[in-house]
Formats: C-alpha cells, sequence, structure tokens
C-alpha cells in the first residue's frame, strides 16, 4: 500500500478563502505531483517537482501555486477560492531511479468551493 | 513536448472476452511503462510496470511492450464487469522528467 496522504478528503468552501491542500508521502520520492480531475475527464497535471526547492507549473494553467521545502510535504495554495476550482485534486510520487519509478496516489480532495 | 497517447474509448467487451488497450509514446529512449486502473471517483491504482521489450502476465492481464514501435498495451482475459473502469497508461521518460500520463481508455464490459 503506498505511503502518501491527502488531507482533507473533503473541503467544501467559500469564495474568496485561502485554503491549502496537504500532501505528504514517506517513501523518500524525489519527484511529487499535482493533478486536478473532473468527473469523468482526465487527468490534468498542474505543478511538478522533482526535489526540495524545485517546482514547475504542469500542462494545465492554475491559480494555484506549491512549495517544496521538505522532500515528504507538498502543499498546495488557492490564495482567493473560486467556483471554477470546484474540482478533485490528486496528489502523487514516484522515485528518481531506473526500475520501480511508477507513480503512487494519495486518495484525493475533492473541492467544492461555494 | 513528450507524449503518450491514448483513445479514449469507450471499448465495450462482453462477458469472458479479451479486452485490448492500447498505447503509443513519442520518446524513444523512455524507460518504464505503467498501466493503472481507475474508478469512477477514486485515486488511479498500478496494475501492470513493464521495463522490457516482450510480454509480462499477471494473472488475467498482461501487458506488452514493442520499443522499436513505441507501443505498449494491455490485455485482460476473461474480462468482468468488476474491470469496468478507465484505463491509464503512463511513461517515465527518465532522469528529471515526470511520468507522464495518456487520457485513459474507457472500459465497458457488458454482462
Amino acid at each position: 500500500e503506498a505511503d502518501i496522504y491527502q488531507t482533507p478528503r473533503y473541503l467544501v468552501i467559500g469564495t474568496g478563502k485561502k485554503i491549502t491542500l496537504e500532501c505528504s508521502q514517506t517513501m523518500g520520492h524525489d519527484k511529487m505531483y499535482w493533478y486536478q480531475q473532473d468527473p469523468g475527464m482526465e487527468l490534468h497535471l498542474i505543478h511538478y517537482s522533482y526535489g526540495v526547492n524545485s517546482t514547475e507549473k504542469g500542462d494545465l494553467s492554475s491559480e494555484s501555486t506549491v512549495s517544496r521545502i521538505r522532500t515528504e510535504h507538498f502543499p498546495l495554495t488557492l490564495e482567493s477560492a473560486r467556483p471554477s476550482h470546484t474540482s478533485q485534486y490528486l496528489c502523487a510520487s514516484s522515485a528518481d531511479r531506473v526500475i520501480n519509478t511508477e507513480a503512487f496516489f494519495g486518495q484525493g480532495t475533492r473541492l467544492t468551493v461555494v | 513536448q513528450k507524449e503518450v497517447e491514448q483513445n479514449s474509448g469507450p471499448l465495450s467487451v462482453p462477458e469472458g472476452a479479451i479486452a485490448s488497450l492500447n498505447c503509443t509514446y513519442s520518446d524513444r529512449g523512455s524507460q518504464s511503462f505503467f498501466w493503472y486502473r481507475q474508478y469512477s471517483g477514486k485515486s488511479p491504482e498500478l496494475i501492470m510496470s513493464i521495463y522490457s521489450n516482450g510480454d509480462k502476465e499477471d494473472g488475467r492481464f498482461t501487458a506488452q511492450l514493442n520499443k522499436a514501435s513505441q507501443y505498449v498495451s494491455l490485455l485482460i482475459r476473461d474480462s468482468q464487469p468488476s474491470d469496468s473502469a478507465t484505463y491509464l497508461c503512463a511513461v517515465n521518460f527518465g532522469g528529471y522528467q515526470k511520468v507522464t500520463f495518456g487520457i485513459g481508455t474507457k472500459l465497458q464490459v457488458i454482462p
């Protein structure tokens, strides 16, 4: 079983609020990812990190920001939530080696902005 | 831009049949290849990984890799209604590159 955790699992919040979605992994993985996924739709990569203090934007433009101060922790922040941010957010991590490089996913955070 | 391509489906097969899912990738130097299954509302879960040319079998699942053709496939034998899900192909291009996912193929197994 993958050791990657996301909190909260569900969040309903009002427009304009600041939110932080937490993601932690205990596998020592260098690479971490944030994906956004609407129901029935494909995964969209919004942020990627390949190590401490390294982050880059993903394929889908997002108003969220991320930080990677510790290897195990990769939080995502929305400064001012809007209804258009309503979606499922999935965090994942993978190792930087030759084999066993599959990505492991957390259980996701389902965000609803009202 | 390194790409992973899949047909979005849906692919419908009768119960007990073989389901064949296909994926192509753009970078000939790719090192690792994965198949994930994602049920509606759930996170993707790894079902197969393959690193070298040929076939790899695990129960009812067989992954096939052809690096020369840049092609990876997943066969599901004796398909069951519980196999109905979206199947995601993923490729690790190596080094600092991220694991990249295809859009996924939706599989429907008809009882």
